[in-house]
């Protein structure tokens, strides 16, 4: 059950895009297309933003869009804007009904 | 609209036990399955227990099996979390949140246990 491999922060500019990336192995992110990505601001629950490494719930910008290739799943946000900056976390099925989640990314929108 | 809230948190010794609870509203409880999921301060989320519709499945992390053991009461919409010989390494909010396809949609606003003397 390790955890999943997220940068600690990533910054960009309004109205840039930014990636932010998450590694695990062929168990987990390699081997399931269960692949989520959440958003969390300081003292708040984490909100579902991607699941399924590509679909957005209902209410999710078109400008967070997910992907995945091999171990490694992305999140990239276009268009940043200042609500984005928060914390990011990736999740993935690791198989025999366990989940990990990376360690999470600090977003800083310049 | 979809609710849980969690409660039972609190100040608790090492080595002590503690039950956590999370009222849900707004959907069809028995229909999902539900899951613990917890953050230490200034960490990250860390999966923490998996409960299936039923109440049958359960599933625990390594960290905390043996030690915790989830649960649910359909008839009153409930989920709960038993905590017993906690450690400073359990510190955290404790959040529950409805299982969808591998991924939480929907998340209560956490509950904050403190093990410590």
């Amino acid at each position: 059950q390790s955890a999943l491999t997220q940068p600690r922060s990533v910054s960009g500019s309004l109205g840039q895009s930014v990636t932010i990336s998450c590694t695990g192995t062929s168990s987990d992110v390699g081997g399931h297309n269960f692949v989520s990505w959440y958003q969390q601001y300081p003292a708040k629950a984490p909100k579902l933003l991607i699941f399924e490494v590509t679909r957005r719930p209902s209410g999710v910008p078109d400008r967070f869009s997910g992907s995945k290739s091999g171990n490694t799943a992305s999140l990239t946000i276009s268009g940043l804007q200042g609500e984005d900056e928060a914390d990011y976390y990736c999740s993935s099925y690791a198989g025999s009904y366990i989940v990990v989640f990376g360690g999470g990314t600090e977003l800083t929108v310049l | 609209q979809v609710q849980l809230a969690e409660s039972g948190g609190g100040l608790v010794k090492p080595g002590g036990s503690l039950r956590l609870s999370c009222a849900a509203s707004g959907f069809s409880f028995s229909d999902y399955y539900m899951a613990w999921i917890r953050q230490a301060p200034g960490k990250g989320l860390e999966w923490v227990s998996y409960i299936s519709t039923s109440g049958s499945t359960k599933f625990h992390a390594d960290s905390v099996k043996g030690r915790f053991t989830i649960s649910r009461d359909n008839a009153k919409n409930s989920l709960y979390l038993q905590m017993s010989s906690l450690r400073a390494e359990d510190t955290a909010t404790y959040y529950c949140a409805r299982v969808g396809g591998w991924s939480y949609a929907y998340w209560g606003q956490g509950t904050l246990v403190t093990v410590s003397s």
